[in-house]
C-alpha cells in the first residue's frame, strides 16, 4: 500500500535555531514530491516540488532533499522564525499515465517555533 | 490574483440538510479536488475531476458529490450530511503536466470548515 509517514509528529525550537523534518515514502511508481507549509486554519502552500532526477531544491531558508533510491525526503529550516510555525506536510505523487495520478499526503509535522 | 476561492469559510448545519460548498479557480487549471482533514489523520480525498465533465473518486468519497459543468467550478456537495462529515474542507487545483495527467503544484484554498449537528 502506498504510503507517505512523516517524523515528528511535533517539534518545538527556539528562534534562531535549525530543523530538520523527514518524510519517508513507498509510492511507487513515483512522480514528485512535494512540501507544503500549512498555517493554523489556512489552506496548504506550496514550498518546494522534486522530480525523481532532483535531489535537492531550496525556496529561501527552506531546503528540501530527496534520496529516490532510500525514498526519503527531508525538509532543512534554517535560522528558524516565529512565523516558521506551521505544520509542514509531505506529498507524494505516484505516477499513473493513463489516468490521474494518485496524490498521497503525509499526516504532516506541527513544528512550534518559541521565542 | 491567482487563487481558488471556497465559500462559506464556516458552517453549521443540522443532520440531514443538504449543503453545497462552492469552489472557484481563475487560472484556468485542469485538475480540480477536494479534500477534507480530520485531526491526526492528514488531508484525505474525496473527489477530484480531471476536467470538465470528467470525475472520479478519491479516497473517501461517501456521502459527498460533486460536478464540474464549467471549468472553473468545482462545488461539493452533501445531500444528507451527518455527524461524521464534520470537518475541515480545503478544494484545490492544479495544471496538469504535458501528459495531461499528472498535477502539479496544487494551489489550496482557504478552507471551509463545516460543522453537522
Amino acid at each position: 500500500k502506498n504510503q507517505v509517514e512523516q517524523s515528528p509528529q511535533s517539534l518545538i525550537i527556539l528562534e534562531g535555531k535549525n530543523c530538520t523534518l523527514q518524510c519517508n515514502y513507498t509510492v511507487s511508481p513515483f512522480s514528485n514530491l512535494r512540501w507544503y507549509k500549512q498555517d493554523t486554519g489556512r489552506g496548504p502552500v506550496s514550498l518546494t516540488i522534486m522530480t525523481f532526477s532532483e535531489n535537492t531544491k531550496s525556496n529561501g531558508r527552506y531546503t528540501a532533499t530527496l534520496d529516490a533510491d532510500t525514498k526519503q525526503s527531508s525538509l532543512h529550516i534554517t535560522a528558524s522564525q516565529l512565523s516558521d510555525s506551521a505544520s509542514y506536510i509531505c506529498v507524494v505523487s505516484e505516477s499513473v499515465y493513463s489516468s490521474a495520478s494518485k496524490i498521497i499526503f503525509g499526516s504532516g509535522t506541527r513544528l512550534s517555533i518559541r521565542p | 490574483e491567482a487563487q481558488v476561492t471556497q465559500n462559506p469559510r464556516y458552517l453549521i448545519t443540522v443532520t440531514g440538510k443538504k449543503l453545497t460548498v462552492t469552489c472557484s479557480q481563475n487560472m484556468n487549471h485542469e485538475y480540480m479536488s477536494w479534500y477534507r482533514q480530520d485531526p491526526g489523520l492528514g488531508l484525505r480525498q474525496i473527489y477530484y475531476s480531471m476536467n470538465v465533465e470528467v470525475t472520479d473518486k478519491g479516497d473517501v468519497p461517501e456521502g459527498y458529490k460533486v460536478s464540474r459543468k464549467e471549468k472553473r467550478n468545482f462545488p461539493l456537495i452533501l445531500e444528507s450530511p451527518s455527524p461524521n462529515q464534520t470537518s475541515l474542507y480545503f478544494c484545490a487545483s492544479s495544471s496538469t503536466g504535458a501528459s495531461g495527467t499528472n498535477p502539479y503544484g496544487y494551489t489550496f484554498g482557504s478552507g471551509t470548515r463545516l460543522t453537522v449537528v
